[in-house]
Protein backbone atom coordinates (compact mmCIF):
# COMPACT_ATOMS: atom_id res chain seq x y z
CA UNK A 1 0.00 0.00 0.00
CA UNK A 2 1.86 3.28 -1.16
CA UNK A 3 2.10 5.80 2.26
CA UNK A 4 3.19 8.44 -0.31
CA UNK A 5 1.32 9.81 -3.02
CA UNK A 6 2.09 12.04 -5.59
CA UNK A 7 -1.33 12.19 -8.21
CA UNK A 8 0.16 14.27 -10.63
CA UNK A 9 2.42 12.46 -12.93
CA UNK A 10 3.75 15.62 -14.85
CA UNK A 11 3.41 19.05 -14.60
CA UNK A 12 4.65 21.67 -17.40
CA UNK A 13 5.48 25.46 -16.38
CA UNK A 14 6.65 28.51 -18.24
CA UNK A 15 10.46 29.79 -16.96
CA UNK A 16 10.28 32.21 -14.62
CA UNK A 17 6.95 30.82 -13.03
CA UNK A 18 6.17 29.19 -9.93
CA UNK A 19 6.35 24.90 -9.56
CA UNK A 20 4.35 23.62 -7.37
CA UNK A 21 4.51 19.81 -6.61
CA UNK A 22 2.01 17.96 -3.92
CA UNK A 23 2.75 15.14 -1.81
CA UNK A 24 0.41 13.55 0.35
CA UNK A 25 0.91 10.90 2.91
CA UNK A 26 -1.02 8.85 4.69
CA UNK A 27 1.28 7.06 7.96
CA UNK A 28 0.61 9.99 10.72
CA UNK A 29 3.36 8.50 12.20
CA UNK A 30 6.12 9.80 9.36
CA UNK A 31 7.98 12.86 11.03
CA UNK A 32 10.21 13.61 8.75
CA UNK A 33 10.04 14.40 4.92
CA UNK A 34 12.46 14.47 1.78
CA UNK A 35 12.77 16.00 -1.71
CA UNK A 36 14.68 14.64 -4.35
CA UNK A 37 15.36 16.04 -7.55
CA UNK A 38 15.98 12.92 -10.74
CA UNK A 39 17.77 13.54 -14.22
CA UNK A 40 17.83 10.83 -16.66
CA UNK A 41 20.48 8.34 -16.57
CA UNK A 42 21.11 9.53 -12.95
CA UNK A 43 20.33 8.80 -9.54
CA UNK A 44 17.81 10.78 -7.15
CA UNK A 45 19.78 13.86 -5.58
CA UNK A 46 18.64 15.26 -2.33
CA UNK A 47 16.99 18.44 -2.73
CA UNK A 48 15.43 19.46 0.61
CA UNK A 49 13.65 18.52 3.75
CA UNK A 50 11.84 19.44 6.84
CA UNK A 51 10.97 17.66 9.69
CA UNK A 52 7.73 17.37 11.33
CA UNK A 53 8.21 20.21 13.87
CA UNK A 54 7.69 22.89 11.18
CA UNK A 55 6.00 24.16 8.94
CA UNK A 56 8.24 25.65 6.38
CA UNK A 57 11.78 25.62 4.93
CA UNK A 58 13.12 27.47 2.71
CA UNK A 59 16.47 26.81 0.68
CA UNK A 60 17.42 29.35 -2.52
CA UNK A 61 14.48 29.08 -4.82
CA UNK A 62 13.14 26.41 -3.25
CA UNK A 63 10.82 25.90 -0.61
CA UNK A 64 8.98 23.27 1.32
CA UNK A 65 5.61 23.35 2.55
CA UNK A 66 4.45 20.81 5.22
CA UNK A 67 0.59 20.51 6.59
CA UNK A 68 0.41 17.87 9.23
CA UNK A 69 -3.22 18.38 9.70
CA UNK A 70 -4.05 17.36 6.25
CA UNK A 71 -0.90 15.35 5.86
CA UNK A 72 0.36 16.94 2.77
CA UNK A 73 3.23 19.01 2.17
CA UNK A 74 4.30 20.61 -1.15
CA UNK A 75 7.88 21.80 -2.98
CA UNK A 76 7.27 25.56 -4.39
CA UNK A 77 10.11 26.17 -7.01
CA UNK A 78 10.36 30.07 -7.67
CA UNK A 79 11.35 31.08 -10.60
CA UNK A 80 11.16 27.92 -12.52
CA UNK A 81 13.96 27.35 -14.73
CA UNK A 82 14.25 24.97 -17.74
CA UNK A 83 17.68 23.41 -15.95
CA UNK A 84 14.84 22.70 -13.05
CA UNK A 85 12.95 20.16 -16.04
CA UNK A 86 13.92 16.54 -13.85
CA UNK A 87 11.26 13.81 -12.32
CA UNK A 88 10.81 14.79 -8.50
CA UNK A 89 10.20 12.46 -5.74
CA UNK A 90 9.05 13.47 -2.49
CA UNK A 91 9.79 10.93 0.66
CA UNK A 92 8.91 10.17 4.56
CA UNK A 93 9.90 8.14 6.94
CA UNK A 94 9.85 8.19 10.66
CA UNK A 95 12.60 7.30 13.17
CA UNK A 96 14.66 4.51 12.71
CA UNK A 97 12.18 3.35 10.04
CA UNK A 98 12.51 3.10 6.36
CA UNK A 99 12.23 5.91 3.92
CA UNK A 100 8.92 5.24 1.63
CA UNK A 101 8.94 7.32 -1.71
CA UNK A 102 6.24 8.28 -3.61
CA UNK A 103 5.83 7.61 -7.68
CA UNK A 104 7.17 10.75 -8.67
CA UNK A 105 5.99 13.73 -10.78
CA UNK A 106 7.89 15.15 -13.86
CA UNK A 107 8.60 18.73 -13.98
CA UNK A 108 8.95 20.22 -17.46
CA UNK A 109 10.00 24.21 -17.63
CA UNK A 110 9.51 25.65 -21.02
CA UNK A 111 11.82 28.53 -21.98
CA UNK B 1 34.61 10.48 -9.86
CA UNK B 2 31.48 9.31 -9.08
CA UNK B 3 31.05 8.65 -5.36
CA UNK B 4 28.90 5.92 -5.87
CA UNK B 5 29.15 3.52 -8.69
CA UNK B 6 27.28 1.03 -9.75
CA UNK B 7 27.83 -2.42 -12.16
CA UNK B 8 26.89 -3.13 -14.53
CA UNK B 9 24.32 -0.15 -16.13
CA UNK B 10 22.05 -1.89 -17.96
CA UNK B 11 21.76 -5.60 -17.91
CA UNK B 12 19.69 -8.22 -19.99
CA UNK B 13 19.46 -11.51 -18.83
CA UNK B 14 17.09 -14.33 -19.15
CA UNK B 15 13.81 -16.16 -16.87
CA UNK B 16 16.06 -18.55 -13.99
CA UNK B 17 19.49 -16.93 -14.54
CA UNK B 18 20.96 -16.10 -11.54
CA UNK B 19 22.38 -12.01 -11.55
CA UNK B 20 24.59 -9.90 -9.40
CA UNK B 21 24.48 -6.34 -9.22
CA UNK B 22 27.57 -4.28 -7.61
CA UNK B 23 28.00 -0.88 -5.86
CA UNK B 24 30.87 0.76 -4.65
CA UNK B 25 31.18 4.00 -2.69
CA UNK B 26 34.31 6.19 -1.52
CA UNK B 27 32.07 8.47 0.81
CA UNK B 28 33.62 6.13 3.66
CA UNK B 29 29.12 6.08 4.75
CA UNK B 30 28.44 3.17 6.84
CA UNK B 31 24.97 3.02 5.61
CA UNK B 32 24.24 1.31 2.23
CA UNK B 33 20.79 0.46 0.74
CA UNK B 34 19.34 -1.45 -2.34
CA UNK B 35 16.36 0.48 -4.11
CA UNK B 36 14.17 -0.54 -7.38
CA UNK B 37 12.35 1.97 -8.85
CA UNK B 38 9.07 1.03 -10.92
CA UNK B 39 6.93 2.95 -13.44
CA UNK B 40 4.07 4.31 -11.13
CA UNK B 41 5.54 3.00 -8.14
CA UNK B 42 8.74 5.29 -7.00
CA UNK B 43 11.46 3.56 -5.15
CA UNK B 44 11.19 0.60 -3.02
CA UNK B 45 13.73 0.05 -0.21
CA UNK B 46 14.71 -4.19 -0.84
CA UNK B 47 17.39 -3.93 1.58
CA UNK B 48 19.89 -1.91 3.62
CA UNK B 49 22.98 -2.85 5.92
CA UNK B 50 24.27 -0.28 8.86
CA UNK B 51 27.36 -1.54 9.02
CA UNK B 52 29.52 -4.75 7.68
CA UNK B 53 28.03 -7.12 10.15
CA UNK B 54 24.47 -5.56 9.80
CA UNK B 55 21.98 -6.42 6.95
CA UNK B 56 18.05 -6.12 6.85
CA UNK B 57 15.55 -6.61 5.30
CA UNK B 58 13.68 -3.88 3.38
CA UNK B 59 9.67 -3.46 1.93
CA UNK B 60 10.23 -6.03 -1.02
CA UNK B 61 13.19 -8.71 -0.20
CA UNK B 62 11.72 -11.31 -1.35
CA UNK B 63 13.71 -13.25 -4.88
CA UNK B 64 16.61 -10.85 -3.66
CA UNK B 65 19.40 -11.44 -1.47
CA UNK B 66 22.43 -8.87 -0.66
CA UNK B 67 26.03 -8.94 0.43
CA UNK B 68 28.04 -6.52 2.25
CA UNK B 69 32.04 -7.17 1.52
CA UNK B 70 33.18 -4.17 2.70
CA UNK B 71 32.36 -0.83 3.85
CA UNK B 72 32.36 -0.05 0.58
CA UNK B 73 31.23 -2.76 -0.96
CA UNK B 74 27.33 -3.81 -1.40
CA UNK B 75 25.82 -6.33 -4.05
CA UNK B 76 22.58 -7.41 -4.74
CA UNK B 77 21.76 -10.76 -6.39
CA UNK B 78 18.72 -12.22 -7.89
CA UNK B 79 18.86 -15.97 -7.83
CA UNK B 80 16.69 -17.02 -10.12
CA UNK B 81 15.42 -13.75 -12.11
CA UNK B 82 11.80 -13.32 -13.16
CA UNK B 83 10.59 -11.10 -15.55
CA UNK B 84 9.05 -9.08 -12.91
CA UNK B 85 12.11 -8.33 -11.23
CA UNK B 86 12.86 -6.15 -14.61
CA UNK B 87 12.81 -2.46 -13.45
CA UNK B 88 15.84 0.04 -12.47
CA UNK B 89 17.81 -0.36 -9.50
CA UNK B 90 19.81 1.98 -7.21
CA UNK B 91 22.12 1.87 -4.54
CA UNK B 92 22.48 4.35 -1.62
CA UNK B 93 24.42 5.44 0.71
CA UNK B 94 24.57 7.29 4.18
CA UNK B 95 26.14 8.98 7.03
CA UNK B 96 25.17 6.49 10.52
CA UNK B 97 22.77 8.02 13.41
CA UNK B 98 19.63 8.45 13.47
CA UNK B 99 19.33 6.93 9.52
CA UNK B 100 16.19 7.72 8.67
CA UNK B 101 17.13 12.16 8.86
CA UNK B 102 20.30 11.18 6.73
CA UNK B 103 20.84 12.50 3.53
CA UNK B 104 21.06 9.75 0.99
CA UNK B 105 23.29 9.72 -1.87
CA UNK B 106 22.22 7.31 -4.94
CA UNK B 107 24.57 5.93 -7.68
CA UNK B 108 23.11 6.27 -11.68
CA UNK B 109 21.46 2.92 -11.22
CA UNK B 110 21.53 0.15 -13.13
CA UNK B 111 18.44 -1.24 -15.70
CA UNK B 112 17.98 -4.83 -15.26
CA UNK B 113 15.83 -6.53 -17.89
CA UNK B 114 14.73 -10.32 -17.52
CA UNK B 115 13.10 -12.29 -20.71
Amino acid sequence: DQQVKQNSPSLSVQEGRISILNCDYTNSMFDYFLWYKKYPAEGPTFLISISSIKDKNEDGRFTVFLNKSAKHLSLHIVPSQPGDSAVYFCAASRKFNDMRFGAGTRLTVKP
Amino acid sequence: DADVTQTPRNRITKTGKRIMLECSQTKGHDRMYWYRQDPGLGLRLIYYSFDVKDINKGEISDGYSVSRQAQAKFSLSLESAIPNQTALYFCATSVGGSWSYNEQFFGPGTRLTVL
